[in-house]
């Protein structure tokens, strides 16, 4: 039973590019969450997707950021028009649906902006 | 609004001494509070989780946590550190029934042989 998946692991854009980060959830999960982990602080939450539907992006920056669940397929948080402070690791975490068995982790992408 | 604090963002021990890690949250609504830990490059794991049951919690690796709402506090413990519990740690607590949660900042362990 694989885990979360991420990929890549390590992606290098230059400013203004974009950038993809993929996850597929555990079998069986049907919630997706992004978390954005800053140098030297903790996790933050950015948007909470269930199956082609954003249920809560209460965390996600007001421009350039987009997340997506489709039907079929993995999620996708897109980065338009990076720039350095968007350098961070991404985690993407599921769950079979009710918090208190708590996230499943991948193991990130870590974004670097040059 | 929800937050969490982790008093001490270095924590340094002896290998086979006691394992302190504190964590205090803010919260209106009863709360579900959990322990991640962080390997090197890695994602996070969960270790323990208390959901309003049992307010003594036990993890994997030995760890456990005690809620204490009184003092608001769910501190880690380890009666004995092992080399391999170096990692970072962190504290995160949701509302009853959210999915969000929200992290403390993180505590990094590191054992002295």
């Amino acid at each position: 039973n694989a885990g979360v998946m991420q990929n890549p692991r390590h992606l290098v854009r230059r400013r203004g590019q974009e950038a993809r980060l993929r996850c597929s959830p555990m079998k069986g999960h049907s919630h997706v969450y992004w978390y954005r982990q800053l140098p030297e602080e903790g996790l933050k939450f950015m948007v909470y997707l269930q199956k082609e539907n954003i249920i809560d992006e209460s965390g996600m920056p007001k421009e350039r950021f987009s997340a997506e669940f489709p039907k079929e397929g993995p999620s996708i948080l897109r980065i338009q028009q990076v720039v350095r402070g968007d350098s961070a690791a991404y985690f993407c975490a599921s769950s079979p649906g009710v918090v208190n068995y708590g996230y499943t982790f991948g193991s990130g992408t870590r974004l670097t902006v040059v | 609004a929800q937050s969490v604090t982790q008093l001490g963002s270095h924590v340094s021990v002896s290998e086979g001494a006691l394992v302190l890690l504190r964590c205090n949250y803010s919260s209106s609504v009863p709360p579900y509070l959990f322990w991640y830990v962080q390997y090197p490059n890695q994602g996070l794991q969960l270790l323990l989780k208390y959901t309003s049951a049992a307010t003594l919690v036990k993890g994997i690796n030995g760890f456990e946590a005690e809620f204490k709402k009184s003092e608001t506090s769910f501190h880690l413990t380890k009666p004995s550190a092992h080399m391999s519990d170096a990692a970072e740690y962190f504290c995160a607590v949701s509302e009853q029934g959210a999915q969000k949660l929200v992290f403390g900042q993180g505590t990094r362990l590191t054992i002295n042989p």
